[in-house]
């Protein structure tokens, strides 16, 4: 089956240090990749559309300039979360779309703490 | 922003019972998926219905989908153990883009 891989599933760092974030698709390849943000024990909250080749679409309320979406290739995506401060502190979670099958694969998500 | 709600909010269940849980939305979807989440992980995607269906079956996953309400349902029987975790629905739109619900968090006790 369609798998996406994340990483890293944990990191801690710095306040004002920048985290990067891949999102894989390992069998298959995605033109759009999706990038949520979760708080505990609350939803999924979609930051950004990652579209290969073009400028990710971000979402109200969502700074393009503090979550930097990369999406290079058709199997590669990136979040980097630049100068990041405890509040982003936060689980990031990937999706990819797979033109194929008509669903949708997550990576296992990042738990990002920033002391 | 969120799509949809979904009720109950937590549900807690013996082992061979039916687990059931409602999601409402409030814009037009292509079609509308479920989602299960053990603590911590990523999604796993359940089972998605068009909007032109009304009832899907996937093992012991049985989702409605009424249009006219803008409400889904999944029913999990013969629950177990291993059932135990968060599930959300959540709707695609016309852009592709999915909006989830708020999750219900299901625990099944043996």
């Amino acid at each position: 089956g369609a798998v996406v891989s994340q990483h890293p599933s944990r990191v801690i760092c710095k306040s004002g240090t920048s985290v990067k974030i891949e999102c894989r698709s390992l069998d298959f390849q995605a033109t759009t990749m999706f990038w949520y943000r979760q708080f505990p024990k609350q939803s999924l909250m979609l930051m950004a559309t990652s579209n290969e080749g073009s400028k990710a679409t971000y979402e109200q309320g969502v700074e393009k300039d503090k979550f930097l979406i990369n999406h290079a290739s058709l199997t590669l995506s990136t979040l980097t979360v630049t100068s990041a401060h405890p509040e982003d502190s936060s689980f990031y979670i990937c999706s990819a779309r797979n033109e194929g099958n008509y669903g949708y694969t997550f990576g296992s998500g990042t738990r990002l703490t920033v002391v | 922003s969120q799509q949809g709600e979904e009720d109950p909010q937590a549900l807690s269940i013996q082992e061979g019972e039916n687990a059931t849980m409602n999601c409402s939305y409030k814009t037009s979807i292509n079609n509308l998926q479920w989602y299960r989440q053990n603590s911590g992980r990523g999604l796993v995607h359940l089972i998605l219905i068009r909007s032109n269906e009304r009832e899907k079956h996937s093992g012991r996953l049985r989702v409605t989908l009424d249009t006219s309400k803008k409400s889904s349902s999944l029913l999990i029987t013969a629950s177990r153990a291993a059932d135990t975790a968060s599930y959300f629905c959540a709707t695609e739109d016309s852009w592709g883009k999915l909006q989830f619900g708020a999750g219900t968090q299901v625990v099944v006790t043996p």
